[in-house]
């Protein structure tokens, strides 16, 4: 059973602080890793994407990839209050579809 | 570009009822994905399809979930009878897989299904 653990929160940050999201993967052949946003209400959009060890940067987010330690997080920074939202990071590994944590919730308080 | 296109939005209806739902995806993309999400299980893959045909449907929780598609631009997920535990949000998404499916996948907007 390939799983993908993150932690529920709430993560509340104030404002201007960087917000760090973490996730764990089971499946060590896993290759292609993603964050996506889900503001209540709303569906999934994807606001990164990364493939190999490092780190990945896209203006205020940085994904960071582990594949020896099955992590992979992400990092925001000057965080806002437009950033509070729940953080789903999703995984796979090639011929199989994404695997999907239950998400971290975020809230920056201003 | 249009994005993945669902129908209804939201719908409310009594138990025992069907209820079809629908999607249609980014043209081009040839993986279709329907998933329901709860507060309780969070993001669920029920089914998969690869160029219309199914792959995997061992995510459908029982024989009163069926799901098609007919062609490439249209797929119905439809629920026969309906009960109360069906109520969720039910997203439909879609990527190019390019032979891999590595490709991150694009979601619709859901629909909220309540059933009373």
């Amino acid at each position: 059973q390939k799983e993908v653990e993150q932690n529920s929160g709430p993560l509340s940050v104030p404002e201007g602080a960087i917000a760090s999201l973490n996730c764990t993967y089971s499946d060590r052949g896993s290759q292609s890793f993603f964050w996506y946003r889900q503001y209540s209400g709303k569906s999934p959009e994807l606001i990164m994407s990364i493939y190999s060890n490092g780190d990945k940067e896209d203006g205020r987010f940085t994904a960071q990839l582990n594949k020896a330690s099955q992590y992979v997080s992400l990092l925001i920074r000057d965080s806002q209050p437009s950033d509070s939202a729940t953080y789903l990071c999703a995984v796979n590994g090639g011929n199989t579809p994404l695997v999907f944590g239950k998400g971290t919730r975020l809230s920056v308080i201003a | 570009d249009a994005g993945v296109i669902q129908s209804p939005r939201h719908e409310v209806t009594e138990m025992g009822q069907e209820v079809t739902l629908r999607c249609k995806p980014i043209s081009g993309h040839d993986y279709l994905f329907w998933y329901r999400q709860t507060m309780m299980r969070g993001l669920e893959l029920l089914i998969y399809f690869n160029n219309n045909v199914p792959i995997d449907d061992s995510g459908m929780p029982e024989d009163r979930f069926s799901a098609k598609m007919p062609n490439a631009s249209f797929s119905t997920l439809k629920i026969q009878p309906s009960e109360p535990r069906d109520s969720a949000v039910y997203f439909c998404a879609s990527s190019l897989g390019g032979g891999r499916g590595n490709q991150p996948q694009h979601f619709g907007d859901g629909t909220r299904l309540s059933i009373l």
